[in-house]
C-alpha cells in the first residue's frame, strides 16, 4: 500500500477564497483523521471519522471548517472562506482497528497551506 | 486546554549521549500514549507506545517510561544518533473506545555530531 496520500502537498491561496484538501486513507483502515499542525498547539484533532461516519468534530475551529468522507477511499476538508489564520500544515491520519499495528496511526505527508 | 503538554520545545544532545524528552498529561483517564517522530516535509511516524498498565516499553535504543502517578512520561534514547534529529511528539489515547489520539505541541530534537 502507499500509505495516506494527500493532496496537494503545498497550497496558496487567498484570504476569502475556498480551500479543500483531499485524502486516501490505507485500504481497509476505518478510522481518519484530520489534524493540524501550529507551532502554539502542536498537532491538534480537529475531526474523525470511523466507517466513513463523523464521530468527533469537537475539534473543528469555525463553521468556516467543515469535512467529509463519502466513501472509504476518500475524505475532504474543506475551509470557505479562508483565513491568514488558517495558515498551517494539515495532516490526514487512518487507522485500522484489527491486526497487529491496530494501535498504530499513519500520517500521510501533509498540505502546507498558506492564505495570504 | 491542552491536555498534553511538552514542555521542552527544543533539546540539543551530543552524538552517543542520552536524550530524554518529557510529556505531562492531565487526563487520569489517558490509557494509552505514543511517541511519533517527525522529519521535516515528511508526516508523523510512529515509534514506540506503552499502555497504562506498564511502567516501561524496550525497542533498541528506545525506551518509554511512564509515571501514572505524577502523570508523566519520558522517552529515552541511547545513544542518540544524528539521524535521531527531528521533533517527536508525545500523544495520548483518550479513554477506550473512542480511538483518537490528543498529542502534545513536540519537542525538537537536535543531535550534535
Amino acid at each position: 500500500d502507499a500509505g495516506v496520500i494527500q493532496s496537494p502537498r503545498h497550497e496558496v491561496t487567498e484570504m476569502g477564497q475556498e480551500v479543500t484538501l483531499r485524502c486516501k486513507p490505507i485500504s481497509g483502515h476505518d478510522y481518519l483523521f484530520w489534524y493540524r499542525q501550529t507551532m502554539m498547539r502542536g498537532l491538534e484533532l480537529l475531526i474523525y471519522f470511523n466507517n466513513n461516519v463523523p464521530i468527533d468534530d469537537s475539534g473543528m475551529p469555525e463553521d468556516r471548517f467543515s469535512a467529509k468522507m463519502p466513501n472509504a477511499s476518500f475524505s475532504t476538508l474543506k475551509i470557505q472562506p479562508s483565513e491568514p489564520r488558517d495558515s498551517a500544515v494539515y495532516f490526514c491520519a487512518s487507522r485500522s482497528t484489527w491486526g497487529a499495528k491496530s494501535t498504530e496511526a499513519f500520517f500521510g505527508q501533509g498540505t502546507r497551506l498558506t492564505v495570504v | 486546554d491542552q491536555q498534553v503538554k511538552q514542555n521542552s520545545p527544543s533539546l540539543s544532545v551530543q552524538e552517543g549521549r542520552i536524550s530524554i524528552l518529557n510529556c505531562d498529561y492531565t487526563n487520569s483517564m489517558f490509557d494509552y500514549f505514543l511517541w511519533y517522530k517527525k522529519y521535516p516535509a515528511e508526516g508523523p511516524t510512529f515509534l514506540i507506545s506503552i499502555s497504562s498498565i506498564k511502567d516501561k516499553n524496550e525497542d533498541g535504543r528506545f525506551t518509554v517510561f511512564l509515571n501514572k502517578s505524577a502523570k508523566h512520561l519520558s522517552l529515552h534514547i541511547v545513544p542518540s544518533q544524528p539521524g535521531d534529529s527531528a521533533v517527536y511528539f508525545c500523544a495520548a489515547s483518550s479513554p477506550s473506545g473512542t480511538y483518537k489520539y490528543i498529542f502534545g505541541t513536540g519537542t525538537r530534537l537536535k543531535v550534535l555530531a
